[in-house]
């Protein structure tokens, strides 16, 4: 099993429609992430979860609700997106401990066309 | 202002030749760390190197390494012996003790590794 996975690879969807992202780590970390990359644009946080309690919500838009169940897992939950909100969702893991050398483990991304 | 800058948009660069791709921060934090990631076409991001604030020597990993020069603020990375696969999006990014477990990514570069 690969480190990070992200289920769907791909998702097309409509305004209306309500989907969701799944992401899975298989590395014993203590906190996930939501990345969104868009094109031409740095990525940017979304969401952190450290030991399953958010951290951090870097001021994103409410039809975008993250979930995380327990430190495996990680979902993002879509409703009424825009189709400014195509991009490539990026899951990532860590091992948060007393020092910053954590490094963050990507999975390979949903990519989401919203039409 | 951005944090993280990126100045080189696309790289070109023939195999078996080094390449170095730059990347200039901006803290006022004393400890932070310093990190590069591969993206190749896939979209999986790839931890490459990581460089703490405190370190006194440059990292090194296999034919990476990063030339790391604080008072410059500058930590580029350095490609040795280039091989056709290194070709993919470069992304410079930062993590400051202040900021918990925001990693603030640069633009990236991409380079292309020409036969």
């Amino acid at each position: 099993e690969t480190g990070v996975t992200q289920t769907p690879r791909h998702l097309v969807m409509g305004m209306t429609n309500k989907k969701s992202l799944k992401c899975e780590q298989h590395l014993g970390h203590n906190a996930m992430y939501w990345y969104k990359q868009s094109a031409k644009k740095p990525l940017e946080l979304m969401f952190v979860y450290s030991l399953e309690e958010r951290v951090e919500n870097n001021s994103v838009p409410s039809r975008f609700s993250p979930e995380c169940p327990n430190s495996s897992h990680l979902f993002l939950h879509l409703h009424t997106l825009q189709p400014e909100d195509s991009a490539l969702y990026l899951c990532a893991s860590s091992q948060e401990g007393a020092s910053l050398t954590g490094e963050l483990f990507f999975g390979e991304g949903s990519r989401l066309t919203v039409l | 202002a951005q944090k993280i800058t990126q100045t080189q948009p696309g790289m070109f660069v023939q195999e078996k030749e080094a390449v170095t791709l730059d990347c200039t921060y901006d803290t006022s934090d004393q400890s932070y760390g310093l990190f590069w990631y591969k993206q190749p076409s896939s979209g999986e991001m790839i931890f490459l190197i990581y460089q703490g604030s405190y370190d006194e020597q440059n990292a090194t990993e296999g034919r990476y390494s990063l030339n790391f020069q604080k008072a410059r603020k500058s930590a580029n990375l350095v490609i040795s012996a280039s091989q056709l696969g290194d070709s993919a999006m470069y992304f410079c990014a930062m993590r400051e003790i202040n900021y918990g477990q925001n990693f603030v990514f640069g633009p990236g570069t991409r380079l292309s590794v020409l036969p």
